[in-house]
């Protein structure tokens, strides 16, 4: 049973504009959470992550909002660059990590 | 400044045979983990470990051996190849098991198992 769920496989956004990613989890003890991104032939990369006492955690283009009464978390990217695209995996952390199913998000020019 | 190193990056084998996937990093972590990634499924804990000579099961341990005898290094073992076994596999390093500790990821290993 997968306790953190990507319910969009894939985005599609032109360059420029707001990229939307968003994940829902079902354990309530996650403290923290975490998103990954991954080109193809690599492993993924930290991006960012948002502590479960906070509701916003900003980094450049990236920002990360935590809803924890609707237990739904979305990472923003203003403005979106072709290479943002890329395989994003929602996680959160408790004993250990869990990830989602990941979204792939393409950047038209 | 390697990171995370994972060898081999393909591997084909026949149902029943063996083999290790290699894990090292370089950057003194004590956490190491083992994940494999399946379409749809996201990436999903085999066995981890928090120090040299520490390990225990993630969430799908069945068929898989880990031993950790030095900081950097976390052998993955298969023991008897099975097709369920076909998977991208990658192995993962940080500071600390804590939560807020992100995850160094190595390339992956794409294993086939016919």
């Amino acid at each position: 049973d997968q306790q953190v769920k990507q319910n969009s496989p894939s985005l599609s956004v032109q360059e420029g504009r707001i990229s939307i990613l968003n994940c829902d989890y079902t354990n309530s003890m996650f403290d923290y959470f975490l998103w990954y991104k991954k080109y193809p032939a690599e492993g993924p990369t930290f991006l960012i992550s948002i502590s479960s006492i906070k509701d916003k955690n900003e980094d450049g283009r990236f920002t990360v909002f935590l809803n924890k009464s609707a237990k739904h978390l979305s990472l923003h990217i203003v403005p979106s660059q072709p290479g943002d695209s890329a395989v994003y995996f929602c996680a959160a952390s408790a004993t250990h990590v869990s990830f989602g199913a990941g979204t792939t998000v393409t950047v038209r020019a | 400044n390697a990171g995370v190193t994972q060898t081999p990056k393909f591997q084909v084998l026949k149902t029943g045979q063996s083999m290790t996937l290699q894990c090292a990093q370089d950057m003194n972590h004590e956490y190491m983990s083992w994940y494999r990634q399946d379409p749809g499924m996201g990436l999903r804990l085999i066995h981890y470990s928090v120090g040299a000579g520490i390990t225990d099961q993630g969430e799908v341990p069945n068929g898989y051996n880990v031993s950790r005898s030095t900081t950097e290094d976390f052998p993955l073992r298969l023991l008897s190849a099975a097709p369920s076994q076909t998977s991208v596999y990658f192995c993962a390093s940080s500071y600390s098991r804590q939560g807020n500790q992100p995850q160094h990821f190595g390339d992956g290993t794409r294993l086939s198992i016919l």
